[in-house]
């Protein structure tokens, strides 16, 4: 089945790193997304990784997937308050997005 | 680039009114766009794959003749909440397809609907 989970909560200090994690079922997925979302706004395509890397760096943001235990990660370095939002990963099934459950990055001073 | 926008950003209606949302890809083409419906603090679920010139799809579960979609043009598509009741209050969220080598959706801003 297609199952995307993410813990709920995520609280970190300005200036130090995120991780936020993710657990997804459908191993024949290509891709795998993150997207961010800040209150009362549509998602906002920040990332994604094909299905065949292992690491993917961009900026700030560096995605880790291991394919053998269907577990992929956002770090965010040197968070910023800007950074507060609900993050999701998604992965691409038949033809469509699967999102996972959301977690919400509070960033405090 | 890749900009999608909806319209209304919020609505209030009287339940069994009908409510039209349009979603709009501004500077691309759209053959495909999704809508999404959000309840607080959840993620997003799927509603219905709509498809420029032909019948939307829609995920087990999701009532066809009550929420009508309509991709009449390749940059717009439109979601009608038909006979709204309370419990249809949500957030609605679309996105657009975006092919550029590999599948992106671009999501709009979202419609914030209230039935009272």
């Amino acid at each position: 089945g297609e199952d995307v989970e993410q813990s709920l909560f995520l609280s970190v200090r300005e200036g130090d790193s995120s991780v936020i994690n993710c657990t997804y079922t459908d191993s024949s997925s290509t891709y795998l997304y993150w997207y961010k979302q800040e209150p009362g706004a549509g998602l906002q395509l920040l990332t994604y990784i094909f299905s065949n890397m292992d690491m993917k760096q961009d900026q700030r943001l560096t995605v880790l997937l291991n394919k053998k235990d269907k577990h992929l990660s956002l770090r965010i370095a040197d968070t910023q308050t800007g950074d507060s939002a609900i993050y999701f990963c998604a992965e691409r099934g038949t033809d469509k997005l699967i999102f996972g459950t959301g977690t919400r990055l509070q960033v405090f001073p | 680039g890749a900009v999608v926008s909806q319209h209304p950003s919020w609505v209030i209606c009287k339940s069994g009114t009908s409510v039209k949302i349009e979603c709009r890809s501004l500077d691309f083409q759209a053959t495909t766009m999704f809508w999404y419906r959000q309840f607080p603090k959840q993620s997003l679920m799927l509603m219905a794959t709509s498809n420029e010139g032909s019948k939307a799809t829609y995920e087990q579960g999701v009532e066809k003749d009550k929420f009508l979609i309509n991709h009449a043009s390749l940059t717009l598509s439109t979601l009608t909440v038909t006979s709204a009741h309370p419990e249809d209050s949500s957030f609605y969220i679309c996105s657009a397809r975006l092919w550029t080598g590999i599948d992106e959706q671009y999501f709009g801003p979202g419609t914030r609907l209230t039935v009272t």
